[in-house]
């Protein structure tokens, strides 16, 4: 059973740089099956696509967030990661990572329990 | 603004039957892409409820079910149950973002 698992500082000073991990257990990201994804819910909002990345690494991003984000992936730690520059409060959510099942078609399962960071001086 | 819209909130008694609607566009739903849903109990990370517009994960209640047509699908819940009560997030791709979306939400309330 696959598992994810973000990992990273739960606070982050303005104008910084965010960085998280997921960490894939169960599994593999280099299944060509699956690419996998970064999720992010600001606290009592809705969920926002960040991006997602194929092993291969290719990526898609959020066009209002594509100028910010690089998201990357290290299959030989089974790990894909996500960086976002220039944080504002804005940023502050939780962040989640999940698999994305079958491309332009897919649902995002499973997800990892999500991880709260806080952009603050 | 989300690109797909659903309504805030919705809410019935225990025993009756809710749907929850999930409007998109041309460029997404419309397009033929599928559309999936997702719960999202309090505190927890949402879970996948509908994929390819009307099937269920294994463990998931027949109580569920999606359907989708035009621009546009809804997620029924029958039977209403106290546990039912959550937040129901719809999900889809859009050709012209190049990208997933989500709709805003629907708090289910079981009166």
């Amino acid at each position: 059973q696959v598992q994810l698992q973000e990992s990273g500082p739960g606070l982050v000073k303005p104008s910084e740089t965010l960085s998280l991990t997921c960490t894939v257990s169960g599994g593999s990201v280099s299944n060509s099956n699956y690419y996998w994804g970064w999720i992010r819910q600001p606290p009592g909002k809705g969920l926002e696509w960040i991006g997602s990345i194929y092993y291969s690494g290719r990526t898609f991003y959020n066009p209002s967030l594509k100028s910010r984000v690089t998201i990357s992936v290290d299959t030989s730690k089974n790990q894909f990661s996500l960086k976002l520059s220039s944080v504002t409060a804005a940023d502050t959510a939780v962040y989640y990572c999940a698999r994305l099942h079958g491309s332009h078609q897919g649902w995002f399962d499973p997800w990892g329990q999500g991880t709260l960071v806080t952009v603050s001086s | 603004q989300s690109v797909l819209t659903q309504p805030p909130s919705v809410s019935g008694a225990p025993g009756q039957r809710v749907t929850i609607s999930c409007t998109g566009s041309s460029s997404n739903i419309g397009a033929g892409y599928d559309v999936h849903w997702y719960q999202q109990l309090p505190g927890t990370a949402p879970k996948p409820l509908i994929y390819g517009n009307t099937n269920r994960p294994s463990g998931v209640p027949d109580r569920f079910s999606g359907s989708k047509s035009g621009t546009s699908a809804s997620l029924a819940i029958s039977g209403l149950q106290a546990e039912d009560e959550a937040d129901y997030y719809c999900q889809s791709y859009d050709s012209s973002l190049s990208g997933w979306v989500f709709g805003g939400g629907t708090k289910l309330t079981v009166l």
